[in-house]
Protein backbone atom coordinates (compact mmCIF):
# COMPACT_ATOMS: atom_id res chain seq x y z
CA UNK A 1 0.00 0.00 0.00
CA UNK A 2 1.22 3.33 -0.80
CA UNK A 3 2.00 5.61 2.05
CA UNK A 4 0.57 8.69 0.60
CA UNK A 5 -3.09 8.17 -1.83
CA UNK A 6 -4.61 11.32 -3.55
CA UNK A 7 -7.55 11.52 -5.59
CA UNK A 8 -6.43 10.62 -8.57
CA UNK A 9 -8.24 13.28 -11.04
CA UNK A 10 -7.52 15.32 -12.87
CA UNK A 11 -9.76 17.86 -11.77
CA UNK A 12 -10.84 20.68 -13.84
CA UNK A 13 -12.56 23.59 -12.18
CA UNK A 14 -14.34 26.81 -13.57
CA UNK A 15 -12.25 30.21 -13.06
CA UNK A 16 -13.49 31.64 -9.85
CA UNK A 17 -14.50 28.55 -8.34
CA UNK A 18 -12.90 26.23 -4.86
CA UNK A 19 -10.68 23.45 -6.12
CA UNK A 20 -10.68 20.55 -3.00
CA UNK A 21 -7.59 18.34 -3.28
CA UNK A 22 -7.52 15.32 -1.34
CA UNK A 23 -4.71 13.16 0.63
CA UNK A 24 -4.87 10.14 3.04
CA UNK A 25 -2.06 8.72 4.66
CA UNK A 26 -1.20 5.29 6.11
CA UNK A 27 1.44 5.98 8.72
CA UNK A 28 0.45 7.46 12.01
CA UNK A 29 3.61 8.48 12.63
CA UNK A 30 3.91 10.58 10.44
CA UNK A 31 3.55 14.57 12.09
CA UNK A 32 4.42 16.75 9.38
CA UNK A 33 2.25 17.57 5.71
CA UNK A 34 3.11 19.56 2.72
CA UNK A 35 1.78 20.43 0.18
CA UNK A 36 4.02 21.23 -3.14
CA UNK A 37 2.71 22.48 -6.63
CA UNK A 38 3.98 21.18 -10.11
CA UNK A 39 4.37 23.03 -13.34
CA UNK A 40 4.49 21.69 -16.44
CA UNK A 41 7.97 20.54 -17.65
CA UNK A 42 9.14 22.33 -14.23
CA UNK A 43 10.04 21.44 -10.53
CA UNK A 44 7.56 20.86 -7.15
CA UNK A 45 7.69 24.27 -5.63
CA UNK A 46 6.40 24.17 -1.38
CA UNK A 47 2.97 26.43 -1.30
CA UNK A 48 1.78 25.03 2.12
CA UNK A 49 2.79 22.79 5.08
CA UNK A 50 0.61 21.94 8.20
CA UNK A 51 1.54 20.00 11.13
CA UNK A 52 -1.67 20.39 13.42
CA UNK A 53 -5.49 19.57 13.44
CA UNK A 54 -7.35 22.27 11.76
CA UNK A 55 -7.16 24.43 8.85
CA UNK A 56 -4.38 26.86 8.02
CA UNK A 57 -5.23 29.94 5.80
CA UNK A 58 -2.51 31.29 3.18
CA UNK A 59 -3.66 34.06 0.80
CA UNK A 60 -6.32 31.50 -1.01
CA UNK A 61 -4.88 28.28 -0.08
CA UNK A 62 -6.65 26.21 2.80
CA UNK A 63 -4.93 23.49 4.13
CA UNK A 64 -6.52 20.58 6.49
CA UNK A 65 -5.31 18.05 8.66
CA UNK A 66 -7.57 15.56 10.27
CA UNK A 67 -4.77 13.12 12.24
CA UNK A 68 -7.44 11.03 13.65
CA UNK A 69 -9.09 10.12 9.98
CA UNK A 70 -5.45 10.48 8.17
CA UNK A 71 -6.44 12.79 5.89
CA UNK A 72 -5.34 16.29 4.39
CA UNK A 73 -6.78 18.62 1.84
CA UNK A 74 -6.42 21.81 -0.10
CA UNK A 75 -8.61 23.81 -0.72
CA UNK A 76 -7.86 26.76 -3.45
CA UNK A 77 -10.56 28.97 -3.40
CA UNK A 78 -11.68 32.04 -6.41
CA UNK A 79 -9.24 29.36 -8.78
CA UNK A 80 -7.45 31.22 -11.39
CA UNK A 81 -5.54 29.87 -14.66
CA UNK A 82 -2.61 30.01 -12.91
CA UNK A 83 -3.24 27.30 -10.80
CA UNK A 84 -3.86 25.07 -13.22
CA UNK A 85 -0.25 22.70 -11.83
CA UNK A 86 -0.38 19.54 -10.09
CA UNK A 87 -0.80 19.39 -6.48
CA UNK A 88 1.65 17.03 -4.93
CA UNK A 89 0.61 16.00 -1.10
CA UNK A 90 3.91 14.98 1.52
CA UNK A 91 3.97 13.01 4.28
CA UNK A 92 7.00 13.88 6.51
CA UNK A 93 8.48 10.74 8.73
CA UNK A 94 12.18 11.82 8.82
CA UNK A 95 11.71 11.60 4.80
CA UNK A 96 9.40 12.86 2.39
CA UNK A 97 6.79 10.79 1.64
CA UNK A 98 4.72 12.12 -1.78
CA UNK A 99 1.69 11.55 -3.63
CA UNK A 100 1.38 11.03 -7.44
CA UNK A 101 -0.56 14.04 -7.67
CA UNK A 102 -3.24 15.18 -8.66
CA UNK A 103 -3.94 17.47 -11.93
CA UNK A 104 -6.00 20.72 -11.90
CA UNK A 105 -7.15 22.45 -14.97
CA UNK A 106 -9.05 26.09 -13.79
CA UNK A 107 -10.89 27.00 -17.09
CA UNK A 108 -11.42 30.43 -18.10
CA UNK B 1 21.13 34.59 -4.47
CA UNK B 2 21.49 31.00 -2.98
CA UNK B 3 20.57 28.73 -5.24
CA UNK B 4 20.15 24.83 -6.26
CA UNK B 5 21.72 23.53 -9.56
CA UNK B 6 21.65 20.41 -11.68
CA UNK B 7 24.21 19.04 -14.53
CA UNK B 8 23.33 18.77 -17.08
CA UNK B 9 19.54 19.32 -17.69
CA UNK B 10 19.18 16.63 -20.39
CA UNK B 11 21.30 13.78 -20.62
CA UNK B 12 21.07 10.48 -23.32
CA UNK B 13 23.38 7.58 -22.58
CA UNK B 14 23.79 3.84 -23.62
CA UNK B 15 22.97 0.98 -21.06
CA UNK B 16 25.57 0.00 -18.97
CA UNK B 17 27.50 3.23 -19.17
CA UNK B 18 27.85 4.52 -15.93
CA UNK B 19 26.44 8.18 -15.46
CA UNK B 20 26.49 10.96 -12.73
CA UNK B 21 23.96 13.37 -12.69
CA UNK B 22 25.37 16.45 -10.42
CA UNK B 23 23.28 18.87 -7.88
CA UNK B 24 24.75 21.93 -6.03
CA UNK B 25 23.26 23.99 -3.50
CA UNK B 26 24.29 27.52 -1.96
CA UNK B 27 22.18 28.01 0.63
CA UNK B 28 24.65 25.83 2.85
CA UNK B 29 21.61 23.32 3.33
CA UNK B 30 22.09 20.19 5.71
CA UNK B 31 19.59 17.98 3.79
CA UNK B 32 20.13 16.91 0.55
CA UNK B 33 17.72 14.27 -1.69
CA UNK B 34 17.08 12.66 -5.02
CA UNK B 35 14.33 12.04 -6.37
CA UNK B 36 12.90 10.32 -9.81
CA UNK B 37 10.10 10.94 -10.89
CA UNK B 38 7.87 8.78 -13.76
CA UNK B 39 4.41 9.13 -14.51
CA UNK B 40 1.80 7.93 -12.62
CA UNK B 41 4.22 6.93 -9.78
CA UNK B 42 4.86 10.82 -8.81
CA UNK B 43 8.31 11.21 -7.04
CA UNK B 44 10.21 8.67 -5.13
CA UNK B 45 12.94 8.84 -3.16
CA UNK B 46 16.60 7.64 -4.37
CA UNK B 47 18.79 8.42 -1.69
CA UNK B 48 18.85 11.56 0.91
CA UNK B 49 21.34 12.71 3.48
CA UNK B 50 21.38 14.78 6.59
CA UNK B 51 25.01 16.18 6.16
CA UNK B 52 28.94 15.32 5.48
CA UNK B 53 29.46 11.92 5.51
CA UNK B 54 25.83 10.99 5.72
CA UNK B 55 24.25 8.80 3.44
CA UNK B 56 20.73 6.73 3.31
CA UNK B 57 18.94 4.99 0.95
CA UNK B 58 15.51 5.69 -0.15
CA UNK B 59 12.50 3.18 -1.48
CA UNK B 60 13.84 3.00 -5.01
CA UNK B 61 18.15 3.10 -4.08
CA UNK B 62 18.99 -0.44 -6.52
CA UNK B 63 21.53 0.52 -9.36
CA UNK B 64 22.07 4.32 -7.55
CA UNK B 65 24.91 5.56 -5.16
CA UNK B 66 25.57 9.19 -3.69
CA UNK B 67 28.41 10.62 -1.50
CA UNK B 68 28.20 13.60 0.52
CA UNK B 69 31.95 15.07 0.89
CA UNK B 70 31.02 18.93 1.61
CA UNK B 71 28.39 20.62 2.34
CA UNK B 72 26.90 22.00 -0.97
CA UNK B 73 27.08 18.77 -3.04
CA UNK B 74 25.30 15.64 -3.48
CA UNK B 75 26.51 13.71 -7.02
CA UNK B 76 24.13 10.62 -8.18
CA UNK B 77 25.81 7.70 -9.74
CA UNK B 78 24.14 5.33 -11.91
CA UNK B 79 26.51 2.41 -11.93
CA UNK B 80 25.73 0.63 -14.74
CA UNK B 81 22.86 2.61 -16.70
CA UNK B 82 19.43 0.54 -17.71
CA UNK B 83 16.71 1.33 -19.64
CA UNK B 84 14.37 1.55 -16.76
CA UNK B 85 16.63 4.25 -15.35
CA UNK B 86 15.28 6.25 -18.00
CA UNK B 87 13.28 9.21 -15.74
CA UNK B 88 13.75 13.07 -14.96
CA UNK B 89 15.89 13.43 -11.66
CA UNK B 90 15.42 15.78 -9.11
CA UNK B 91 17.35 17.07 -6.50
CA UNK B 92 16.14 19.24 -3.46
CA UNK B 93 17.98 20.30 0.09
CA UNK B 94 15.93 21.61 3.21
CA UNK B 95 17.29 23.55 6.07
CA UNK B 96 15.91 21.98 9.17
CA UNK B 97 12.69 21.09 8.50
CA UNK B 98 12.97 17.61 6.13
CA UNK B 99 9.31 18.40 4.46
CA UNK B 100 10.58 22.09 3.65
CA UNK B 101 12.17 21.11 0.46
CA UNK B 102 13.44 23.73 -2.73
CA UNK B 103 14.07 21.47 -5.34
CA UNK B 104 16.19 21.73 -8.68
CA UNK B 105 15.52 22.25 -12.15
CA UNK B 106 15.65 18.73 -12.69
CA UNK B 107 17.73 15.95 -15.09
CA UNK B 108 15.90 14.75 -18.10
CA UNK B 109 17.55 11.23 -18.81
CA UNK B 110 17.09 8.77 -21.00
CA UNK B 111 19.00 5.64 -21.47
CA UNK B 112 18.93 3.60 -24.91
Amino acid sequence: QKEVEQNSGPLSVPEGAIASLNCTYSDRGSQSFFWYRQYSGKSPELIMFIYSNGDKEDGRFTAQLNKASQYVSLLIRDSQPSDSATYLCAADDYKLSFGAGTTVTVRA
Amino acid sequence: DAEITQSPRHKITETGRQVTLACHQTWNHNNMFWYRQDLGHGLRLIHYSYGVQDTNKGEVSDGYSVSRSNTEDLPLTLESAASSQTSVYFCASSLNRVGEQYFGPGTRLTVT
